[in-house]
């Protein structure tokens, strides 16, 4: 049981290039998110999916766009990175209440 | 607006040594006060949920208490290992997302 796995773990992009963050959980669970962290700030949500086939935003979701493919799997697109992108992505699954992450991707933004 | 206040920022104790950490919050209405502990490189890790004023919950050394303003992760006789950075998280009865406090470092040295 892998829990929260998400790739790559690292990334480095030039501004103007695209990418998506994957992320996948092997628990079941209905509800997925993703957040940014950055220093100082905690952590921000983007945009989260109550259940396969709906997504919404939350609180910082410009510049990003979602994709809940399946029940297991919610990646994260930047169409066109910007220097304001560097920081740190998390991706959550929740059961009942509590919500479990994975080990986050470090993305670079030149 | 909702908001998650931690203090202090940063926390420096000796083996042994027992405090408390800060969470001040304001929501609409509280769904659930969670706190989470983030070692360096790694994501967020789920430590536990609180519903009420007055409810308390232990783990080792560690014990969070919550009021209707604020919640204390108290940590009696910290070791070298407890040393992390601990997050803080409401959610609103409203939004059903976490709102992120940005986070006490604790530091425990032998």
């Amino acid at each position: 049981n892998a829990g929260v796995t998400q790739t790559p773990k690292f990334q480095v992009l030039k501004t103007g290039q695209s990418m998506t963050l994957q992320c996948a959980q092997d628990m079941n669970h209905n509800s997925m998110y993703w957040y940014r962290q950055d220093p100082g700030m905690g952590l921000r949500l983007i945009y989260y999916s109550a259940s396969e086939g709906t997504t919404d935003k939350g609180e910082v979701p410009n510049g990003y766009n979602v994709s809940r493919l399946n029940k297991r799997e919610f990646s994260l697109r930047l169409e066109s990175a910007a220097p304001s992108q560097t920081s740190v992505y998390f991706c959550a699954s929740k059961r009942e209440e509590t919500q479990y992450f994975g080990p986050g991707t470090r993305l670079l933004v030149l | 607006e909702d908001q998650v206040t931690q203090s202090p920022e940063a926390l420096r104790l000796q083996e042994g040594e027992s405090s408390s950490l800060n969470c001040s919050y304001t929501v609409s209405g509280l769904r659930g006060l969670f706190w989470y502990r983030q070692d360096p490189g790694k994501g967020p890790e789920f430590l536990f949920t609180l519903y009420s004023a007055g409810e308390e919950k232990e783990k080792e050394r560690l014990k969070a208490t919550l009021t209707k303003k604020e919640s204390f992760l108290h940590i009696t006789a910290p070791k070298p290992e407890d040393s992390a950075t601990y997050l803080c998280a409401a959610e609103d009865t409203g939004r059903r997302a976490l709102t992120f406090g940005s986070g006490t470092r604790l530091q425990v040295q032998p």
